[in-house]
């Protein structure tokens, strides 16, 4: 069974820097974009971004100049950093498989959310 | 970027009786759209891709229908687990993927 596990750090301050990563269990990381998504009560479920294996990403308007997402094909691990935080990205995020390259769609497989504060 | 707008915002029914749950996107997303169900506390789940394909492990009685900028998912027969929040998703003009509001079908 596929299985994304995903860590990193929970209360953070204004201005600065969230990292997470997200581990892909059981699964190649070739052929499937790996998404970042976002739900907050205020804005609902965001798709922040993906990246593909070959390190080509997609990012949201709304985030980019802040998001840097990344993945390491030998690790199977895919990274999120968002930059110059702001009250308002307090969220959980969610890592996610999305299989669309290989023509399908939705996101298939979830990481079981990590609840980011950000709070002065 | 494409807007996805759900309707209603909760439904109230009773166990065994028929969901309707709607979303309409903005513009013409062909039948790029996927579903999924959420429960408190946990990610949401894949129910429906490409507007009707139930993912692996769906009950039959979940069953999508629409294409251009109308769609429906029906619940059929509401069993206990089925009570949450569902949210559609297009995936068919992208960056971004956009999300619907959701809506939540609660016990009456």
């Amino acid at each position: 069974q596929v299985k994304l596990h995903q860590w990193g750090a929970g209360l953070l301050k204004p201005s600065e820097t969230l990292s997470l990563t997200c581990a892909v269990y059981n699964a190649p990381v070739s052929g499937y974009y790996w998404a970042w998504i976002r739900q907050s009560p205020e804005k609902g479920l965001e798709w922040l971004g993906e990246v593909d294996h070959r390190g080509i990403t997609n990012v949201n308007p709304s985030v980019k100049g802040r998001l840097t997402i990344s993945i390491d094909t030998f690790k199977k691990e895919v990274s999120l950093k968002l930059t110059s935080l702001i009250v308002t990205d307090t969220a959980v995020y969610y890592c996610a498989r999305d299989p669309a390259p290989r023509g399908g769609g939705g996101f298939d497989f979830w990481g079981q959310g990590a609840r980011i504060t950000v709070s002065s | 970027e494409i807007v996805m707008t759900q309707s209603p915002a909760t439904l109230s029914l009773s166990p065994g009786e028929r969901a309707t749950l709607s979303c309409r996107a903005s513009h013409n997303i062909r039948n790029d759209l996927a579903w999924y169900q959420q429960k408190s506390g946990q990610p949401p789940r894949l129910l429906i891709s490409a507007a009707s394909t139930r993912a692996t492990g769906v009950p039959n009685r979940f069953s999508g229908s629409g294409s251009g900028t109308d769609f429906t998912l029906t619940i059929n027969g509401l069993q206990s687990e089925d009570f949450g929040i569902y949210f559609c998703q297009q995936y068919s003009d992208w960056p971004p993927r956009t999300f619907g509001q959701g809506t939540r079908v609660e016990v009456k």
